[in-house]
């Protein structure tokens, strides 16, 4: 299998732009996790997805952050309007299940907003 | 609201040296895993523990859990310059992570 996909894998972009960046869970996994990732506050959970399904999005920083999954092999993560303190890495993760399953990490999608 | 901590924060060491990473958590957990991230990269996993007192072993790392004690160790066996990274852990279904962390091993 070749992996959590994530796309892009760089991101510059100006303030008040969308950003979209992209996910695509191992095969078969039914959890899939965003992650933020900053110096400053660390690996963040954001939300994830059980079987497309949102279960826990209370990490999602505000209102300009959405996240959808329409179907079990792929997933976005949308910020609009994009601000500076948005620049971080953002990880894609996945798992065949929570109850000690490894859970698969992408390679991050670094986004820079300026 | 669960925390997670872990210290220390940065460890350097000497080749050849043994130490220990801890991670305490806040409340109740039956599973536990341990990551390396290399600078630059992503998340590598390292260990799954799922139980009271399980013990898993990887070359010269070592991982347990002690859920009584809401505390799990990695322990570093006669380190060389290829376990420089950061460590973090994560506790509970929905992977809340430690702060990380950074290890520099110096010849």
């Amino acid at each position: 299998d070749a992996g959590v996909i994530q796309s892009p894998r760089h991101e510059v972009t100006e303030m008040g732009q969308e950003v979209t960046l992209r996910c695509k869970p191992i095969s078969g996994h039914d959890y899939l996790f965003w992650y933020r990732q900053t110096m400053m506050r660390g690996l963040e959970l954001l939300i994830y997805f059980n079987n497309n399904v949102p279960i826990d999005d209370s990490g999602m920083p505000e209102d300009r952050f959405s996240a959808k999954m329409p179907n079990a092999s792929f997933s976005t993560l949308k910020i609009q309007p994009s601000e500076p303190r948005d620049s971080a890495v953002y990880f894609c993760a996945s798992s065949l299940d929570i109850s000690g399953n490894t859970i698969y990490f992408g390679e991050g999608s670094w986004l820079t907003v300026v | 609201e669960l925390k997670v901590e872990q210290n220390p924060l940065f460890l350097s060491m000497q080749e050849g040296k043994n130490y220990t990473i801890y991670c305490n958590y806040s409340t109740t957990s039956d599973r536990l895993y341990w990551y390396r991230q290399d600078p630059g990269k992503s998340l590598e996993s390292l260990f799954v523990l799922l139980s009271n007192g399980a013990v898993k072993q990887e070359g010269r790392l070592m991982a347990s859990l002690d859920t009584k004690a809401r505390l799990s160790t990695l322990h570093i066996t006669a380190a060389v310059h290829d376990l420089s990274a950061t460590y973090f852990c994560a506790v509970s279904y929905d992977m809340r992570f430690g702060a990380g962390t950074r290890l520099t091993v110096k010849p």
